[in-house]
């Protein structure tokens, strides 16, 4: 069974990039889709964008001129890059497999990483 | 985008309650609607998608219900461990939305 597990600095500096790897086991990453999805501590969740195994990318319009989600098949990992980044941007980052079998939901989810963005 | 409505927020029942958690979508999203459990720490969990299917392992007394804008996830007989936080999140449109959230907590 698939475990996903994202790694990547715990704090970044106001204006600079973030950058996450989600590192995936068990399965193959070019035979689902990925997505980020992102929780401001004590809130809601906010999806970031998908990556598909046809390589088709959709991301979070809110988000789309400053990130980038990108796969790498021969580490079978799965990679996020944040631009700019803010207080705003604070969060605990998740990486989650995505299903299309008709309908289409995110299963499993990673532990998640927390990003703190501060001076 | 399609805005996601979760009501309650926050929601205090006890051990063998049946709690009823609504979610209302801003437009119609046919049955592209998934919930989570999110306990407190952990990362969320699927639990029902396509409106109605219950994911592998998730018990019985789980059940979701709805189509087009209103749908309802429905505990039967609250256990201690499904005080937790629930999510509902629509993937009609490409730009996938959650529900703000509510909280499950023990009264």
């Amino acid at each position: 069974q698939a475990q996903l597990k994202e790694s990547g600095p715990g704090l970044v500096r106001p204006s600079e990039a973030l950058s996450l790897i989600c590192t995936v086991s068990g399965a193959s990453i070019s035979r689902h889709y990925w997505t980020w999805i992102r929780q401001p501590p004590g809130k809601g969740l906010e999806w970031i964008g998908n990556h598909y195994d046809s390589g088709t990318i959709d991301y979070n319009p809110s988000l789309m001129s400053r990130v980038t989600i990108s796969v790498d098949t021969s580490k079978n990992e799965v990679s996020l890059r944040l631009t700019s980044v803010t207080a705003a941007d604070t969060a605990l980052y998740y990486c989650a497999r995505g299903v299309e079998m008709g309908g289409n939901w995110f299963d499993p989810w990673g532990p998640g990483t927390l990003v703190t963005v501060s001076s | 985008d399609i805005q996601m409505t979760q009501s309650p927020s926050s929601l205090a029942a006890s051990v063998g309650d049946r709690v009823t958690i609504t979610c209302l979508a801003s437009q119609d999203i046919s049955n592209y609607l998934n919930w989570y459990q999110q306990k407190s720490g952990k990362a969320p969990k699927l639990l029902i998608h396509d409106v109605s299917k219950l994911h592998t392992g998730v018990p019985s007394r789980f059940s979701g219900s709805g189509f087009g804008t209103h749908f309802t996830l429905t505990i039967s007989s609250l256990q201690p461990e499904d005080f937790a936080t629930y999510f509902c999140q629509q993937f009609e449109d490409p730009n996938v939305t959650f529900g703000g959230g509510t909280r499950l907590e023990i009264k």
